[in-house]
């Protein structure tokens, strides 16, 4: 089946470690995001890569890396600059071709710092 | 990009039509009108798109004036399992530049039995 698959679902943290979020898509999409969301609230753009080897910053990209070395992964690293990193990660990919704004959503990764 | 607007919540009994309605005063010519749905603790999905008048598909329908300032999400005899939050995005499909779609906060919708 295709789809895109995150891991781990649920992520503990202590204070001062990074963490490496997986995200792998099998949509053969071109395009894919990463988002952090709060409870109650919206989705925040954090990265986002249009193409491999190429990837930019969304509006909350402080205290996160990325990289995208490959089409079908686009992983998040979580790092100890990021001084609230508890919330709901959510990645997205998104088509070519007839593909619209519509952007497929994996089932997210909740991160808690301890 | 276009800003959006919403209302932060509704409620609606079982088996009434519910709209939601999302404001975008500044919406760009080539922009497309899109919902998501999302339930507790998972991602966003995708519900429908449109560009003007009228798109109807299987789970709702989608009404777009003439003048495109806003839009509204029609679900027909809503049930339980309706309760969700709906996103409204507004964004040009063919800008593959245009990546930084935004989600706001959405409408959260609460169906009563």
């Amino acid at each position: 089946d295709g789809g895109i698959t995150q891991s781990p679902k649920y992520l503990f943290r202590k204070e001062g470690q990074n963490v490496t979020l997986s995200c792998e898509q099998n949509l053969n999409h071109d395009a894919m995001y990463w988002y952090r969301q709060d409870p109650g609230q919206g989705l925040r753009l954090i990265y986002y890569s249009q193409i491999v080897n190429d990837f930019q910053k969304g509006d909350i990209a402080e205290g996160y890396s990325v990289s995208r070395e490959k089409k079908e992964s686009f992983p998040l690293t979580v790092t100890s600059a990021q001084k609230n990193p508890t919330a709901f990660y959510l990645c997205a990919s998104r088509g070519g071709e007839g593909a619209y704004n519509e952007q497929f959503f994996g089932p997210g990764t909740r991160l808690t710092v301890l | 990009l276009a800003k959006t607007t919403q209302p932060i919540s509704m409620d609606s009994y079982e088996g009434q039509e519910v709209n939601i309605t999302c404001s975008h005063n500044n919406i760009a010519t080539n922009d497309y009108i899109t919902w998501y749905q999302q339930f507790p603790s998972q991602g966003p999905r995708f519900i429908i798109q449109g560009y003007k008048t009228k798109v109807t598909n299987e789970v709702a329908s989608l009404f777009i004036p003439a003048d495109r300032k806003s839009s509204t999400l029609s679900l027909p005899r809503v049930s339980l399992s309706d309760t969700a939050v709906y996103y409204c995005l507004v964004g040009d499909p063919t800008n593959f530049g245009n990546e930084k779609l935004t989600f706001g906060t959405g409408t959260r919708l609460t169906i009563i039995p």
